[in-house]
């Protein structure tokens, strides 16, 4: 069974100041990564994934996320944090085993807030 | 850019009643998906659906949820007999292929009374 952890129910930083949220995941085979936000009243917005490749993606809004698979990591980083940036951030992984496996498990979410 | 749509944005209802919630995906993609967030939990994978037919689905879609494609556009989930734990918000996503990133819609926020 594939899981994800995100261990910070919410991280404060000061605007300026760059920003890491964490996520490790379990996955039998080899994952599928991605990070999504979530806005007050708003759906799930795509950030970022990791297929394959080059272990740092980068991705939308200036964020970016490096993947480290002896950590089984893939955190979620920018180096200046901005205020609008303050949201609901959830990691997301896929086993890429299995023709008919498409589900995403996701963790239970981080809160960003970044204070001016 | 394209867009997953998803009506009624709220739906309240009492409990034992059949809600039907609606979701567009985005026009050119072929893989569908529902998604669900209990207030305070996780977002849990309910089924996914190509070619017609569902392809995946967890534990949770059991034989009160159905989901159908009733025309060219539209992808809706059927909850029959609806229950008060059923109270979630529910997502719609959909990928341009099995691989690819699931977009995802503003969410249907089900109110079970």
């Amino acid at each position: 069974a594939q899981s994800v952890a995100q261990p910070e129910d919410q991280v404060n930083v000061a605007e300026g100041n760059p920003l890491t949220v964490k996520c490790t995941y379990s996955v039998s085979g080899n994952p599928y990564l991605f990070w999504y936000v979530q806005y007050p009243n708003r759906g799930l917005q795509f950030l970022l994934k990791y297929i394959t490749g080059d272990n740092l993606v980068k991705g939308s809004y200036g964020f970016e996320a490096e993947f480290n698979k002896s950590q089984t990591s893939f955190h979620l980083k920018k180096p200046s944090a901005l205020v609008s940036d303050s949201a609901l951030y959830f990691c997301a992984v896929r086993d890429i085993r299995g023709t008919g496996r498409r589900a995403l498990t996701f963790g239970s979410g981080t809160r960003l807030q970044v204070q001016p | 850019e394209p867009e997953v749509t998803q009506t009624p944005s709220h739906q309240v209802t009492q409990m034992g009643q059949e809600v039907i919630l609606r979701c567009v995906p985005i026009s050119n993609h072929l893989y569908f998906y529902w998604y669900r967030q209990i207030l305070g939990q996780k977002v849990e994978f309910l089924v996914s659906f190509y070619n017609n037919e569902i392809s995946e689905k967890s534990e949770i879609f059991d034989d009160q949820f159905s989901v159908e494609r009733p025309d060219g556009s539209n992808f809706t989930l059927k909850i029959r007999s609806t229950k008060l734990e059923d109270s979630a918000m529910y997502f719609c996503a959909s990928s341009p292929r099995s691989a690819e990133t699931q977009y995802f819609g503003p969410g249907t926020r089900l109110l079970v009374l």
